[in-house]
C-alpha cells in the first residue's frame, strides 16, 4: 500500500516552454500534496503544499506564477513550470500524505527535467 | 522551529558490519520523525517512523531507530549491513498535524558497503 506515483519520470524540453508533471496517490486519498525539489548531492527543499479544492502554499522565495500547482482530486495533484529556464533544471519530487494517516508523507519516484 | 543534524555526509561499513547513522533534532513541539532512503534517481522510501508510544520502532530491511527525547536523537541502526543498503539515507522532523505537519529534511548520509 501507500503508492505515490510521477509522470512523467524523465522530461527534457526547450527554454521557454511549459512542463506538467502529475503526482497520484495510487491506493489512498490525499487531501494533501507536496512538492519537493532536489538539487545533485542536496537535500529535499519544499517548494510548495498542495491542498485539494483550494489554493496551494508556497515556500518562502518560490514563484507560484512560475511553479502552478492544481490539486483538484482526492488523488491528483500536478505542477507546472511555466516558461521553464535552464536553471530550473532539478529532480523534482512529490509526496501525499495519507488521509487515513495523517502523519506521514509517502514519496513519489521523482521527475528529472531537464531545461535545453 | 525545527530542524535536523545528520552527523557525518558519508558512512563506510563493511558487508556484515553495525551500520549507524546518526540523527539530532530540535522542535519546539513535541515531534514525529521519519528515516528516508533514497536510491539513485528516484524518490524517498519510508523506512520508519515514530509518533507516539514504544521509543524504540522497527522498520523495514531490518533497519530500527530509538527515540530518545534527553538526548534528541533518533539514530538509525541496523546489525548487519548487506550490500543492497549502499544508498543515502534522510532524517526528517515534522510537528503534529495542528502544527502544520511539514517534514524537515536533514541534509542526508550516504551509506557505502564495502564487500
Amino acid at each position: 500500500g501507500a503508492v505515490v506515483s510521477q509522470h512523467p519520470s524523465r522530461v527534457i524540453c526547450k527554454s521557454g516552454t511549459s512542463v506538467k508533471i502529475e503526482c497520484r496517490s495510487l491506493d489512498f486519498q490525499a487531501t494533501t500534496m507536496f512538492w519537493y525539489r532536489q538539487f545533485p548531492k542536496k537535500s529535499l527543499m519544499l517548494m510548495a503544499t498542495s491542498n485539494e479544492g483550494s489554493k496551494a502554499t508556497y515556500e518562502q522565495g518560490v514563484e507560484k506564477d512560475k511553479f502552478l500547482i492544481n490539486h483538484a482530486s482526492l488523488t491528483l495533484s500536478t505542477l507546472t513550470v511555466t516558461s521553464a529556464h535552464p536553471e530550473d533544471s532539478s529532480f523534482y519530487i512529490c509526496s501525499a500524505r495519507d488521509d487515513g494517516e495523517r502523519d506521514t508523507q509517502y514519496f513519489g519516484p521523482g521527475t528529472r527535467l531537464t531545461v535545453l | 522551529a525545527q530542524s535536523v543534524t545528520q552527523l557525518g555526509s558519508h558512512v563506510s561499513v563493511s558487508e556484515g558490519a553495525l551500520v549507524l547513522l546518526r540523527c539530532n533534532y530540535s522542535s519546539s513541539v513535541p515531534p514525529y520523525l521519519f528515516w528516508y532512503v533514497q536510491y539513485p534517481n528516484q524518490g524517498l522510501q519510508l523506512l520508519l517512523k515514530y509518533t507516539t508510544g514504544a521509543t524504540l520502532v522497527k522498520g523495514i530491511n531490518g533497519f530500527e531507530a530509538e527515540f530518545k527525547k534527553s538526548e534528541t536523537s533518533f539514530h538509525l541502526t541496523k546489525p548487519s549491513a548487506h550490500m543492497s543498503d549502499a544508498a543515502e539515507y534522510f532524517c526528517a522532523v515534522s510537528g503534529r498535524r495542528e502544527y502544520g505537519n511539514k517534514l524537515v529534511f536533514g541534509a542526508g548520509t550516504i551509506l557505502r558497503v564495502k564487500s
